[in-house]
């Protein structure tokens, strides 16, 4: 079974950093993109960054760009959000996902792990 | 950016009801449109992905149509189980924007 297994949210102050990780089973992610997709509290979905699995090709929101960083560990089968300078903005369930189907529609999703900055 | 417009932004209705879901982009689209089904506490589920193909696992009482910058969602009989926060996406080009949700509940 395809699965995405996040960890990494936690409470944090204002200003501060957090890396998210997020652990991939049963598909080799290299072959992918993907993805971070937030949702605030009670409300909607929103892109956060993409990578191209082997690395060639980063994508940021305009919202987080500068302040995080995605990557990948295709040895660990692992991505990485590091997220720095946090805001009570970013305050959100942040979803790995992989963008698997045509076209890139996002065919699995993790269970998302709470970021709250406070 | 593209924006993606979704209406109603919620409804209610009766089981067996015919549901339909609209969504609109601010630009043309080709192809790259893509419908998710979310229920409370949990994530979202790919259900359609370019305009109208099936997830696999999908139950076929789900369609997607629509072209250019209209597009549907429409579920054709609706059961209980499918009270949930329905959600359009495009994958056309970054920023990979959602429409803003339309909450369905079942009368």
């Amino acid at each position: 079974e395809e699965q995405l297994v996040e960890s990494g949210g936690n409470l944090v102050q204002p200003g501060g950093s957090l890396r998210l990780s997020c652990v991939a089973s049963g598909f080799s992610f290299r072959k992918y993109w993907m993805q971070w997709v937030r949702q605030d509290p009670g409300k909607g979905l929103v892109w956060v960054s993409s990578i191209y699995s082997d690395g060639s090709r980063t994508l940021y929101a305009d919202s987080v760009k500068g302040r995080f960083t995605i990557s990948g560990d295709n040895a660990k089968n692992t991505l990485y959000l590091q997220m720095n300078s946090l805001t009570v903005e970013d305050t959100a369930i942040y979803y790995c996902v992989r963008a698997g189907a045509r076209n890139y529609g996002v065919d699995v999703w993790g269970l998302g792990t709470t970021v709250t900055v406070s | 950016d593209i924006q993606m417009t979704q209406s109603p932004s919620s409804l209610s209705a009766s089981v067996g009801d015919r549901v339909t879901i609209t969504c609109r982009a601010s630009q043309t689209m080709i192809n790259s449109l893509n419908w998710y089904q979310q229920k409370p506490g949990k994530a979202p589920q790919l259900l359609i992905y370019d305009v109208f193909l099936l997830q696999s696992g999908v139950a076929s009482r789900f369609s997607g149509s629509g072209s250019g910058s209209d597009f549907t969602l429409t579920i054709s009989s609706l059961q209980p189980e499918d009270c949930a926060t329905y959600y359009c996406q495009q994958s056309r080009s970054p920023p990979y924007t959602f429409g803003q949700g339309t909450k369905l509940e079942i009368k």
